[in-house]
């Protein structure tokens, strides 16, 4: 079957800690990206990667960094700079359309990170 | 001004009428569109993508486009208790860019 893991599915850390979220798809998509979902609030984007190699800050990446070795993987590793880190995590993958533009985005079953 | 806006809600319908969700954005550029489903505590869940104006149906849902309007809705016809859920309107703008809306909730009511 072909789709996007994410693991683990609950994940604490005690402050000061740097912990990693994996991200794993089989679907041959290009781009991969990690959201943070808060409560009751949309999506806000971390980082994304086009290519292998390759990735890009979004809104919110202080804190956070990635990694994109293979095009099957895009891991998240949330740092202890990251202050307020508590949150639903979600990572997303998608093909290039016709235009060159990226089209619809996939989701992942999403991790919940906790710092206790 | 938010990129893309949605009523929080909670919209409140009773089984079997047509629930009405709503969404603006502010990028006169955007050309691709979609609507997610997110149940709770679930990761999102593609419904529909519309790229053109009018209406594309799928089932018991339908997408409305108006790009001169800056307008995106979804109409669930027939809505069921397994509706309820918090719909999320999400625009692609630019090469690699998505803007998400908050969300709105539904509840349908059995």
């Amino acid at each position: 079957d072909g789709g996007i893991t994410q693991s683990p599915k609950y994940l604490f850390r005690k402050e000061g800690q740097n912990v990693t979220l994996s991200c794993e798809q089989n679907l041959n998509h290009d781009a991969m990206y990690w959201y943070r979902q808060d409560p009751g609030q949309g999506l806000r984007l971390i980082y994304y990667s086009q290519i292998v190699n390759d990735f890009q800050k979004g809104d919110i990446a202080e804190g956070y960094s990635v990694s994109r070795e293979k095009k099957e993987s895009f891991p998240l590793t949330v740092t202890s700079a990251q202050k307020n880190p508590t949150a639903f995590y979600l990572c997303a993958s998608s093909m290039f359309g016709p235009g060159g533009n990226t089209d619809t985005q996939y989701f992942g079953p999403g991790t919940r990170l906790t710092v206790l | 001004q938010k990129e893309v806006e949605q009523n929080s809600g909670p919209l409140s319908v009773p089984e079997g009428a047509i629930a009405s969700l709503n969404c603006t954005y502010s990028d006169r550029g955007s050309q691709s569109f979609f609507w997610y489903r997110q149940y709770s505590g679930k990761s999102p869940e593609l419904i529909m993508s519309i790229y053109s104006n009018g209406d594309k149906e799928d089932g018991r849902f339908t997408a409305q486009l108006n790009k001169a309007s800056q307008y995106v809705s979804l109409l669930i016809r027939d809505s069921q208790p397994s509706d309820s859920a918090t719909y999320l309107c999400a625009v692609n703008p630019t090469f690699n860019k998505f803007y998400f809306g908050s969300g709105t909730k539904l509840n349908v009511k059995p």
